[in-house]
């Protein structure tokens, strides 16, 4: 079983700070990826996918990834109050199949 | 952009009634899948398909069924539904041309009384 694990939340931060999540994955081989944001009563939508080691910057999103550690992050900066979600992480080892995480639900507070 | 749609967001069925939740996606992918999520249990796969007529089962298959006959089109079956199976139920599609990313539907809020 290809387990992948996040911080547990429920975390808080207050608007314009960084909100830092955090996700681990047990399969080496895990070659792609991805988090998903999934606003209360919604589906999960892909807002970042990262394949190398490395940063990846989109906006406001950071994606980060460690292999050597099977580590990989996302960093929101300048949180608003439209970040308040939960925040899926997913790894795919190649085989069309992801691995979901069971998220970290971030309340940004005005 | 991928488009994915569900035939309902929300559904009321009776306990034993045949239920059918079609996905169709506008993107050509090959692969399809289906999902159920349920509070404290994260996303679970139920089954998923990587061509037309081709299926497999994923980690919660029991009580459920699938149909692929078009390569756009998949369909869960709960041929006789439980209370069990209320959840929200959740499609998605991913091309085997790209790096496996999914592209989920609205999803269906599924009660079942």
């Amino acid at each position: 079983q290809k387990e992948v694990e996040q911080n547990s939340g429920p975390l808080s931060v207050p608007e314009g700070a960084i909100a830092s999540l955090n996700c681990t994955y047990s399969d080496r081989g895990s070659q792609s990826f991805f988090w998903y944001r999934q606003y209360s009563g919604k589906s999960p939508e892909l807002i970042m996918s990262i394949y190398s080691n490395g940063d990846k910057e989109d906006g406001r999103f950071t994606a980060q990834l460690n292999k050597a550690s099977q580590y990989v992050s996302l960093l929101i900066r300048d949180s608003q109050p439209s970040d308040s979600a939960t925040y899926l992480c997913a790894v795919s080892s190649n085989d069309y199949k992801l691995s979901f995480g069971a998220g970290t639900t971030v309340t940004v507070r005005a | 952009d991928v488009k994915v749609t569900q035939s309902s967001r929300y559904l009321v069925k009776r306990t034993g009634e045949k239920v059918f939740l079609e996905c169709v996606q506008d993107m050509d992918h090959e692969n399809m899948f289906w999902y159920r999520q349920d509070p404290g249990l994260g996303l679970r796969l139920i089954y998923f398909s990587y061509d037309v007529k081709m299926k497999e089962k994923g980690d919660i298959p029991e009580g459920y069924s699938v149909s692929r006959e078009k390569k756009e089109r998949f369909s869960l079956i709960l041929e006789s539904a439980s209370t069990n199976q209320t959840s929200m139920y959740l499609c998605a599609s991913s091309s085997i041309a790209g790096s496996y990313e999914q592209y989920f539907g609205p999803g269906t809020r599924l009660t079942v009384t």
